[in-house]
């Protein structure tokens, strides 16, 4: 089946830094979504991307659905403590029912104040 | 703001009882997924539905788990018996309709621990 390679797959940083994260698949999808998990919650949508190229900013955030449909990657820049947590991204494509969503291993990132 | 609700949000069991865990999408939402999330690793669907009909539940383990949403709204996901690799956060979801990339909203999830 489909499958997200995400990377890396935990990042520490000090707290003001810039933070970067990818993900690349080897099957194209319709759709991009980055989600960030805190521990003993659920994954809360920051960010979806509905076409090729497209460069999508929430706050300090920025991503991007790559050319070929294939990866996207998401930044976030001067980073606080509270960025702690999971990021996830997520492929979507329909499926017979709807849309599948699929998703990468996950990335653990760690500030430091 | 409207919100996927989950409950319980923890539940520790013995191997080989069974347990069930309720969800209740946001409001007018016609598609519910429920996923299975391993310590570790992204979530992973277990089934879809639409309305009340199961679309997609070809990664549901069928001999020990059952899925229900009745009316459409609400649903149930059942495991019986539990075994120790059940062991994990099952999250629920909801989205507008079915037949677009509609974005999907998680709730809180449950937590399960088999012993």
């Amino acid at each position: 089946g489909q499958q997200l390679n995400q990377s890396p797959q935990s990042m520490f940083i000090q707290e003001g830094e810039d933070v970067s994260m990818n993900c690349t698949s080897s099957s194209i999808f319709n759709t991009w979504l980055w989600y960030k998990q805190e521990p003993g919650e659920g994954p809360v949508l920051l960010i979806a991307l509905y076409k090729a190229g497209e460069l999508t900013s929430n706050g300090r955030l920025t991503a991007q659905f790559g050319i070929t449909r294939k990866d996207s990657f998401l930044n976030i820049s001067a980073s606080i403590p509270s960025d702690v947590g999971i990021y996830f991204c997520a492929g979507q494509s329909p499926n017979n029912a709807g849309n599948m969503l699929t998703f990468g291993g996950g990335t653990r990132l760690m500030v430091k104040p | 703001e409207a919100e996927v609700a989950q409950s319980p949000r923890y539940k520790i069991t013995e191997k080989s009882q069974a347990v069930a865990f309720w969800c209740d999408p946001i409001s007018g939402h016609a598609t519910l997924y429920w996923y299975r999330q391993i310590l570790g690793q992204g979530p992973e669907l277990l089934v879809q539905f639409q309305d009340e009909s199961v679309v997609d539940d070809s990664q549901l383990p069928k001999d020990r788990f059952s899925a229900e949403r009745l009316k459409g709204v609400d649903s149930t996901l059942k495991i019986q018996p539990a075994e120790l690799g059940d062991s994990a956060m099952y999250l629920c979801a909801s989205s507008p309709r079915t037949g677009g990339l509609e974005t999907q909203y998680f709730g809180p999830g449950t937590r399960l621990l088999v012993l």
